[in-house]
């Protein structure tokens, strides 16, 4: 399974854009990144996906580099409710979709300052 | 609409003793999934229902874990006989067919003594 590299931790203050980077250079063509994030006390949450196209969703922009080596989650307005794990994650290539053999790695710690 | 709801929130068990977590998906999401983290680890995959049947148990530490899901419903996880390494937290997650989205419970924390 392709790996990726994200920084441990990040610090942001609240109300301003957070760009949170993956690094993964080994991944293949038909593989999908996926975003997931950790609340304290709380199961993983479901952020966004995407291919080779930037995404958007209610929650978060997704912008992945031109050759696809690494992508960048962008939280625009980061409020308190958002300090979390973020998990940079490439399904395995045969997973069915969903959460199918999922790797988490340990992400980054996204701290967010009032 | 209820999410992935997970029973008991804590459980506190002796070391030999047995442990049965119960996980009840989104209603109509085929996928069902188990995961958890050991202390100080990483999130860990476990198996993967598609309805009744085992798409994907790779992840199984070892046959102290049985994993059951009758009907296609909700789903029952088993530790007989406990360990202290299996102390940790059980997430369960589900998701509708080939949907890239995944939903997570807010995970059963397993404490063995």
């Amino acid at each position: 399974d392709a790996k990726t590299t994200q920084p441990n931790s990040m610090e942001s203050n609240e109300e301003e854009p957070v760009h949170l980077p993956c690094n993964h250079s080994t991944i293949s063509g038909t593989d999908y990144i996926h975003w997931y994030r950790q609340l304290p006390s709380q199961g993983p949450e479901y952020v966004i996906h995407g291919l080779t196209s930037n995404v958007n969703n209610r929650m978060a922009s997704l912008a992945i580099a031109e050759d696809r080596k690494s992508s960048t989650l962008i939280l625009h307005r980061a409020t308190l409710r958002d300090a979390a794990v973020y998990y940079c994650i490439l399904p395995p290539a045969n997973s069915g979709g969903g959460a199918d053999g999922l790797t988490f790695g340990k992400g980054t710690h996204l701290i967010i300052q009032p | 609409e209820a999410g992935v709801t997970q029973f008991p929130s804590h459980s506190v068990i002796e070391k030999g003793q047995t442990v049965t977590l119960r996980c009840d998906p989104i209603s109509g999401h085929d996928n069902l999934y188990w995961y958890r983290r050991v202390m100080g680890k990483e999130i860990k995959f476990l198996l993967h229902f598609v309805k009744e049947s085992k798409q994907d148990e790779s992840g199984m530490p070892n046959n102290r874990f049985l994993a059951e899901r009758t009907g296609g419903t909700y789903s029952t996880l088993k530790v007989q006989p406990a360990e202290l390494e299996d102390s940790g937290v059980y997430f369960c997650a589900s998701s509708l067919g080939a949907a890239r989205v995944a939903f997570f419970g807010q995970g059963t924390r397993l404490t063995v003594v």
